[in-house]
């Protein structure tokens, strides 16, 4: 298993600011995720964060929007920029283990309001 | 594309209910198949997953599901459910997985 902290666990922002949520997990993982969570939603994939790369993002998320970095296989951050009221979610960290096909490991999320 | 459809958002049971909660997939490579649960307050965990072979596969906390290819279906099923079992539910599809809406589920004691 992996365990995964997300800081912060929470924030309030103001509009057209930006914020880094960081993603540390206590064991080296080959595939890290960042999902949105909005009120009422599903999960929505943001990007795969891949280790020394660029990150690879899903349709409708862009890099100057949601840069993301990963320096090692045990952490990673996402920025949300330029924040409106619409990027009011949880963001959620997600690792996948090589030795176990599939299943993943989330973190608790960090919950954003956007005023 | 992939997608993935769960179409009872909210379940309301007694305990000691059957439950079974829906979930369709549209996805025309191999599948691989996942239901999350996610307890009030508490990160999303695995309940149970399907890759290939025995199309029922088993998970944690009694629950099942089973994959029907031909229906594009992998419900989860319990036959009896606790009041413990009240959160989300989540059916998810491949890798860097996509996610159902969820269901969300509550069982009165």
């Amino acid at each position: 298993s992996a365990v995964i902290s997300q800081k912060p666990s929470r924030d309030i922002c103001q509009r057209g600011t930006s914020l880094t949520i960081q993603c540390q997990v206590d064991s080296q993982v080959t595939m890290m995720f960042w999902y949105r969570q909005q009120p009422g939603q599903s999960l929505t994939l943001i990007a795969t964060a891949n280790q020394g790369s660029e990150a690879t993002y899903e349709s409708g998320f862009v890099i100057d929007k949601f840069p993301i970095s990963r320096p090692n296989l045990t952490f990673s951050t996402l920025t949300v920029s330029n924040m409106s009221p619409e990027d009011s979610s949880i963001y959620l960290c997600s690792v996948g283990l090589t030795s176990n096909t599939g299943e993943l490991f989330f973190g608790e999320g960090s919950r954003l309001t956007v005023l | 594309a992939q997608s993935v459809s769960q179409h009872n958002h909210h379940v309301i049971l007694s305990e000691a209910a059957s439950l079974e909660l829906g979930c369709n997939y549209s996805y025309g490579g191999t599948v691989n198949l996942f239901w999350y649960v996610q307890y009030p307050g508490q990160h999303l965990q695995l309940l149970l997953k399907y890759f290939s072979g025995d199309p029922l596969v088993k998970g944690i906390k009694g629950f099942e599901a089973e994959f029907i290819k031909s229906k594009f279906s992998f419900n989860l099923r319990k036959p009896s459910v606790q009041w413990s079992d009240t959160a989300e539910y989540f059916c998810a599809l491949g890798q860097g997985p996509t996610f159902g809406r969820g269901t969300s589920l509550i069982v009165h004691p």
